[in-house]
């Protein structure tokens, strides 16, 4: 199976952290993946993760992997008006990636 | 190399209308691959290209739609007598072979709007 569940939408205060949900069903594959879009843009690959890790820290970004549940979470620290965008958890089947709907975060002042 | 470009950025057409829209990816980049995105949805999946050769169609990929890649560096995707439900963001993204694992490169889109 190929699909990738999401929240839709979070809110928060701007200096909080944000923490982006995400479960999907391929338990096969190596990596996974987050992605953000900015309004009117593509979309930018913003960390992934090994499937045999259980955590990977990138500056404020923290991603958390349960595989036994297959949730995968992106963790936002210090969230920034600039942080304000939809984040894509991405799952790949070999060569094609299988998207959640998005979750759209809004950072509040 | 300035990532992928896509062409046009938006479009807006009449409804019967063909369109066609172009994607340079990063050159040394062999795959290239074309998504769907709705409004409130993730990209779909469309085609995949491996230097010239099309190996996939997603069943979302009518008989309406063609894409091309003849020499295995840009492509194109042409709608044929658009259709209001084809209004979407269609994204092209590159990946060098087998490293599908370090994420695609994605373009900003062609944003195309049937009226």
């Amino acid at each position: 199976g190929e699909d990738v569940e999401q929240s839709l939408f979070l809110s928060v205060r701007e200096g909080d952290s944000s923490v982006i949900n995400c479960t999907y069903t391929d338990s096969s594959s190596t990596y996974l993946y987050w992605y953000k879009q900015e309004p009117g843009a593509g979309l930018q690959l913003l960390t992934y993760i090994f499937s045999n890790m259980d955590m990977k820290q990138d500056q404020r970004l923290t991603v958390l992997l349960n595989k036994k549940d297959k949730h995968l979470s992106l963790r936002i620290a210090d969230t920034q008006t600039g942080d304000s965008a939809i984040y894509f958890c991405a799952d790949p089947n070999d060569y094609k990636l299988s998207f959640g709907a998005g979750t759209t975060v809004t950072v509040r002042a | 190399d300035t990532g992928v470009s896509q062409d046009p950025r938006h479009k807006i057409t009449k409804r019967g209308q063909n369109v066609t829209f172009r994607c340079d990816p990063i050159s040394e980049h062999n795959r290239l691959y074309w998504y769907r995105q709705t409004l409130g949805q993730g990209p779909e999946f469309l085609t995949y290209f491996q230097n010239e050769a099309q190996l996939e169609k997603s069943r979302l990929l009518s008989d309406r739609f063609s894409a091309e890649r003849p020499k295995g560096s840009f492509s194109t995707l042409e709608i044929q007598r658009t259709e209001q439900g084809d209004s979407a963001m269609y994204l092209c993204a590159s990946s060098p072979t087998g490293q599908i694992n370090y994420g695609y490169t994605f373009g900003s889109g062609t944003r195309l709007t049937v009226v």
